[in-house]
């Protein structure tokens, strides 16, 4: 268990609707990144959030956002959603270079799948 | 930017057997390089990782060996165990505070009792 959370775990939607994707980051983290991993792919990053802040960005386009709270937990929202846009979703806490180490807890994923 | 590329894609071995994956990068600056695995229905978990300034390190049954002159990297796993069967991957990334981990491909690991 890495202490992170994700949800929903599964959820269906159409060509055109838009969807919400949360995450409880581990205690004491206080960067999260997202993935997405297509199936039989490594993760592909999709963007960074670091005290609230965008903090580095992948190779996706606009209707792919985010936000970070205080408490640091985070969404990932996309619009306009493509049925390449079916993947699994991961989040990852860390705090970089925080005790010397700069490793990525995952959570167990949101698996989108748009029809 | 960063690419990283992995071979094989799927790997069977018997058990007590090693397995090796081998992987390479096309940025030079990059300095940190975390393998991961990820059992089925699971996110990746971190299992060991290599900094630039170092040529191997080992845990236990777990090695990894960089050469950073040919951009190689590689995951040596010996006597190999059916709890082994998950899909590793390997990363590239640049250790500044805050940056991007480039993730390989992946290989699907079997390990045959």
């Amino acid at each position: 268990e890495t202490g992170v959370t994700q949800s929903p775990t599964h959820l269906i939607k159409t060509r055109g609707q838009q969807v919400t994707l949360r995450c409880s980051s581990q205690s004491g983290h206080n960067t999260v990144s997202w993935y997405q991993q297509a199936l039989g792919q490594g993760p592909q990053f999709i963007f960074q959030y670091y005290r609230e802040e965008e903090n580095g960005r992948g190779n996706f386009p606009p209707r792919f956002s985010g936000l970070q709270f205080p408490n640091y937990s985070s969404e990932l929202n996309v619009n306009a959603l493509e049925l390449d846009d079916s993947a699994l979703y991961l989040c990852a806490s860390s705090t970089p270079g925080g005790r010397g180490t700069w490793e990525l807890f995952f959570g167990e994923g949101s698996r989108l799948t748009v029809l | 930017g960063e690419n990283v590329e992995q071979h094989p894609s799927t790997l069977s071995v018997q058990e007590g057997d090693s397995a090796v994956i081998k992987c390479t990068y096309s940025d030079s600056a990059s300095n940190y390089f975390p393998w991961y695995k990820q059992e089925l229905g699971k996110g990746p978990q971190l299992i060991i990782d290599i900094r630039s300034n170092v040529g191997e390190k080992k845990d236990q049954r777990i090695a990894v060996t960089l050469n950073k002159t040919a951009k190689h990297f590689s995951l040596h796993i010996t006597e190999t165990q059916p709890e082994d069967s998950a899909v590793y991957f390997c990363a590239a990334s640049i250790e500044t505070s805050y940056d991007k981990v480039i993730f390989g491909p992946g290989t699907s690991l079997s390990v045959i009792p």
